[in-house]
Formats: C-alpha cells, structure tokens, sequence
C-alpha cells in the first residue's frame, strides 16, 4: 500500500492567516484526496485532487476557502485561506490504489486562535 | 444521500472478550465498504475492504461481513486485546470514489 506523509503534522495559527498543508505520496497515483475532521465529527470529503486538472469540490466547500495544488503524480497541497476558530480540523489526505481501496496519511492537526 | 451509522457509539469490554461493532448504510448502491482505525489524533489505517459482490473478508483476528441488499455491515474483532483500543470507522463508497464516513465506535480494551 502506499505510503503517504503530510506536512505540517500540527500547527496552531491566528485568526485571518493561511496555513498549506502538503501531501506526499511513495507511489504515482491517479486520485488523490483531501478530508476533514472537526473535532468530535467523522470525516468529511473536502475535495478530489487529480494531476493535470482543476480539484472537484464537493458541496459546502469552495476554491477560495480551500485552494488545492496537484502539481504531479505523488504530491498535492491543500491551503486553508482567512482561517477561522471554525477551521480547527484535523486535516487528512488520502489516494486510491487497486480495487479503489483508499490510504490515508497521518492528518494534519489544525487549531486556529 | 447516503448515510452512514455506527452503533455503538462507544464501547468498553475486558481483554479477552470477541466484540462486534455495526455499521449500516442508507444507500445499497454501493461499490464497496471499508473498516479503518483511528488512533486518537492520529490518521486512518485501513483494515478490511469488502467490494460490493463479496460477503465477507478476514485478517488476522477481524473479520468483516457485508449485507448490501438490508445496507448493514458487522466488523467482528476476536480474543480482544489492550492495543485494539482505537476509533473504529466504517465508510461506504458508491459510484464516485467519494467514501462517506459513520462517526465511528469509540472501542477500550481493558486490561
């Protein structure tokens, strides 16, 4: 399976600022994810990263919030802009492999003050 | 829109003792089914994954079903053990490769 880090593992910032997460991958692939975890919540998909095209966002969350990079097959970047105490997250990035079994890296844990 | 439910929400049993966590969907119109653990404020590590034309898979001392037609799934953990405390999540993935998480079984093992 894949193996995949992420940058920073936490970070507490202030209000108004911006924060990139980024997002490393062992392997070349196709897919990849970004997820959101607010304290006490499961997981929600934030948007879908593919290599050479502009991210797919879903529902509630929007390119100017969450602007996301995908520059090649193994990295993508994840930018939280105009942060607010809502924002405080763990963030998480995910890729697919085989029969779309999807991996996960260590999250990024995100207080905003 | 699917949703997904997991009951308990927590749990707490004595090493040693074989437990089930439930998942269930809304939506039978899945591609397939995952089992992660979550440690607390750590990432998800994948356990079991069930594609949508299988009833059943193992490892090691988990074994996961899957009833796709009643939109429920059973992750059974066997001889329980201190390091199995964790957050057990289920996730359902339909057409897209959008997985659509439970809030998952908080489990404790007590020595």
């Amino acid at each position: 399976s894949a193996v995949i880090s992420q940058k920073p593992s936490r970070d507490i910032c202030q209000r108004g600022t911006s924060l990139t997460i980024q997002c490393q991958v062992d392997s070349q692939v196709t897919m990849m994810f970004w997820y959101r975890q607010q304290p006490g919540q499961s997981l929600t998909l934030i948007a879908t990263a593919n290599q050479g095209s502009e991210a797919t966002y879903e529902s509630g969350f929007v390119i100017d919030k969450f602007p996301i990079s995908r520059p090649n097959l193994t990295f993508s970047t994840l930018t939280v802009s105009n942060m607010s105490p809502e924002d405080s997250s763990i963030y998480l990035c995910s890729v697919e492999e085989g029969v779309r079994e999807q991996y996960f890296g260590p999250g990024t844990r995100l207080t905003v003050t | 829109k699917q949703e997904v439910t997991q009951i308990p929400a927590a749990l707490s049993v004595p090493e040693g003792e074989n437990l089930v966590l439930n998942c269930s969907f809304t939506d039978s119109a899945i591609y397939n089914l995952q089992w992660f653990r979550q440690d607390p404020g750590k990432g998800l590590t994948s356990l079991l994954l069930i594609q949508s034309s299988q009833r059943e898979q193992t490892s090691g001392r988990l074994n996961a079903s899957l009833d796709k037609s009643s939109g429920r799934s059973t992750l059974y953990i066997a001889a329980s053990q201190p390091g199995d405390s964790a957050t057990y999540l289920c996730a359902v993935q339909g057409g897209s490769e959008k997985l659509v998480f439970g809030k998952g079984t908080k489990l404790t093992v007590n020595p």
